[in-house]
């Protein structure tokens, strides 16, 4: 069983729809919570960093992170045509530094 | 301020030989990290080099390594290549303890 769990989709919506992206995992250390989103031949793209449990708003994206059930997730409100993308969960725990452990990414398409 | 930059953005090699990426990181960061992507996989770690010094290594062979300038700058190389190391390499700079900021990845295929 993989540690991070990541619907792979693909998960298309109308323009303007509410997205929620999930991913589940399995490790307790994970401690530092990113999403990343990676548009065709490019590198994943830095969204969202949370520490822990809570939650974390930027702009149209919303970050959250429940830890009791190990289940983090993704909100992108208004989304846009440009938003089509995959997004990539990724964590890491304290003494892991720079060894993330990633999802296998949702790919994701706002249709105009 | 300039991103992270991987070259070259492409590459193609046959099996058995061996190839050289190369990253520069974000100036000022120190800590320079690999991954290899996948369609199967996804992205996998490779290491991390903090002031010239490998911190960090995934599981991969020893073909796979790895190194760093004393100006951040990093390459690895991947000797006796084989097909199964086609792949997305991705090299990542960051600041002490902060997240990690990718480049646009070398595509490399091997024939």
């Amino acid at each position: 069983q993989k540690e991070v769990e990541q619907d792979p989709g693909p998960l298309s919506v109308p323009e303007g729809a509410i997205v929620s992206l999930n991913c589940t995992y399995s490790n307790s250390a994970f401690q530092y919570f990113m999403w990343y989103r990676q548009y065709s031949r490019k590198g994943p793209e830095l969204l969202m960093y949370t520490y822990s449990s809570g939650n974390k708003e930027d702009g149209r994206f919303t970050a959250q992170v429940d830890k009791s059930s190990k289940y983090i997730s993704l909100f992108i409100r208004d989304s846009q045509p440009s938003d089509s993308a995959t997004y990539l969960c990724a964590m890491t725990g304290e003494t892991s530094g720079s060894r993330l452990t990633f999802g296998e990414g949702t790919q994701l398409t706002v249709n105009p | 301020k300039a991103g992270v930059t991987q070259t070259p953005r492409y590459l193609i090699k046959t099996r058995g030989q061996q190839v050289t990426l190369s990253c520069s990181p974000i100036s000022g960061h120190r800590s320079v990290s690999w991954y290899q992507q996948t369609p199967g996989q996804g992205l996998q770690f490779l290491f991390e080099y903090f002031s010239e010094t490998q911190r960090n290594k995934g599981n991969f062979p020893g073909r796979f390594s790895g190194r760093q300038f004393s100006n951040s700058r990093s390459e690895m190389n991947v000797s006796t290549l084989e097909l199964g190391d086609s792949a997305l390499y991705l090299c990542a700079s960051s600041l002490q303890n902060s997240p990690l900021h990718f480049g646009n990845g070398t595509r490399l295929t091997v024939t």
